[in-house]
């Protein structure tokens, strides 16, 4: 079936690096944009970087902009997140989700389970 | 970047109760919003697209409503199972917004 699996969270110190990445499966991963987002414990849903299905267009949110490189490998239908320079408000579930597009709509259809970050010292 | 705004905060109602959550951004976005459902240890769940389209397999009781810069998301009978956090998100800007959710409780 659809689906995407998260994995590679973990515990990391402040100003520390780590890679997660989003393994996807039941449909061709190479026909969809995908995005990373992050819930803060206790807190709301943070969209944090966009790729397109090709690779070739990204988007970051102001906070992590400069610090997470959103990747993808279409071959291995993987989605990464590389995220340096870490923070302690960096700390949160991060779900990856495939994007669904047309000339009138956009949204989120399929969510992973997510993946824990923790940062702190 | 476009601020989207979710009233109320929390809600707590009855089973078979109509509840409406609303939304509204900080400037036009057309009909770019969607409604997710998120549950404590659950992923997100897509419920409406382009403001009032029912995703496959959610139940009737759910709709949605607007366009512009208010939006509304409606469950017509309120069952146990809808006990979750609800948020809207805007997919106009390449900064895709979420509002800051709505915590639904059954009484």
């Amino acid at each position: 079936q659809v689906q995407l699996v998260e994995s590679g969270g973990g515990l990391v110190k402040p100003g520390g690096s780590l890679r997660l990445s989003c393994a996807a499966s039941g449909f061709t991963f190479s026909d969809y944009y995908m995005s990373w987002i992050r819930q803060a414990p206790g807190k709301g849903l943070e969209w944090v970087s966009f790729i397109s299905s090709s690779g070739s267009t990204i988007f970051d949110a102001d906070s992590v902009q400069g610090r997470f490189t959103i990747s993808r490998d279409n071959a291995k239908n993987s989605l990464y997140l590389q995220m340096n320079s870490l923070r302690v408000d960096d700390t949160a579930v991060y779900y990856c989700a495939r994007g669904i597009a047309a000339a009138d709509y956009d949204a989120f259809d399929i969510w992973g389970q997510g993946t824990m970050v923790t940062v702190s010292s | 970047d476009i601020q989207m705004t979710q009233s109320p905060s929390s809600l707590s109602a009855s089973v078979g109760d109509r509840v409406t959550i609303t939304c509204r951004a900080s400037q036009s976005i057309s009909s770019y919003v969607n409604w997710y459902q998120k549950k404590p240890g659950q992923a997100p769940k897509l419920l409406i697209y382009a403001a009032s389209s029912l995703q496959s397999g959610v139940p009737s009781r759910f709709s949605g409503s607007g366009s512009g810069t208010d939006f509304t998301l409606t469950i017509s009978s309120l069952q146990p199972a809808d006990s979750a956090t609800y948020y809207c998100q805007q997919t106009y800007t390449t900064t895709r917004t979420f509002g800051q959710g709505t915590k639904v409780e059954i009484k």
